[in-house]
């Protein structure tokens, strides 16, 4: 029982470059989130899934989209990344709207 | 919707005393209050959560108490060790329905040896 996956750890982009961020879950649960978290700013929700086929924006979602093909899967995608875009990424999952069980995160500096 | 403020954001202890953490929210209909612990560079981790159907909840050191007239809650720690240093965050939300949890900016917690 893995929990939550995250790939990759670390990435380096050049701005303008695309990328897809991918997070896997084991438990079988039904609701996923990506968010970004900054020195200073917390946890803030970029997009979430209630649902497989369902996504949701969050309090950041501009530059980002999502996509929840299946149940155990929620991708990140930056279309084409800028500095502001630097930051640590966090998955998590949870069933419905209880505790959530978050990834090691990935860690994106974009140049 | 929901907004959630977490004070201080800096809290430093000498290592055995107890550090209290205080967090307040808007939305009368949230109803679920989780505190997440972060140690550096490692994920958040869920340490102790509480239902608006209780008043108080402990676990070892570590407890929380809610307000819901007052819209507050707070985490007590007791008899604090270095290891308890990290960063602590609040968040609310219905417990049902879909809107997703709504975090506190983060409180870093630093016991001194």
């Amino acid at each position: 029982n893995a929990g939550v996956t995250q790939t990759p750890k670390f990435r380096v982009l050049k701005t303008g470059q695309s990328m897809t961020l991918l997070c896997a879950q084991d438990m079988n649960h039904e609701y996923m989130y990506w968010y970004r978290q900054d020195p200073g700013m917390g946890l803030r929700l970029i997009h979430y899934s209630v649902g497989e086929g369902t996504t949701a924006k969050g309090e950041v979602p501009d530059g980002y989209n999502v996509s929840r093909l299946k149940k155990q899967n929620f991708l990140l995608g930056l279309e084409s990344a800028a500095p502001s875009q630097t930051s640590v990424y966090f998955c998590a999952s949870s069933y419905s709207n209880g505790p959530q069980h978050f990834g090691d995160g990935t860690r994106l500096s974009i140049l | 919707g929901e907004n959630v403020e977490q004070h201080p954001s800096t809290l430093s202890v000498q290592e055995g005393d107890s550090a209290v953490i205080k967090c307040t929210y808007s939305d009368s209909a949230s109803n679920y209050f989780p505190w997440y612990k972060q140690e550096l560079g490692k994920r958040p981790q869920l340490i102790i959560d509480i239902r608006s159907n209780v008043g108080e909840k402990k676990d070892q050191r570590i407890a929380v108490t809610l307000n819901k007239t007052a819209k507050h809650f707070s985490l007590h720690i007791t008899e604090t060790q270095p290891e308890d240093s990290a960063v602590y965050f609040c968040a609310a939300s219905p417990y049902s329905g879909n809107t997703p949890l709504v975090f506190g900016k983060g409180t870093r917690l630093s016991v001194i040896a």
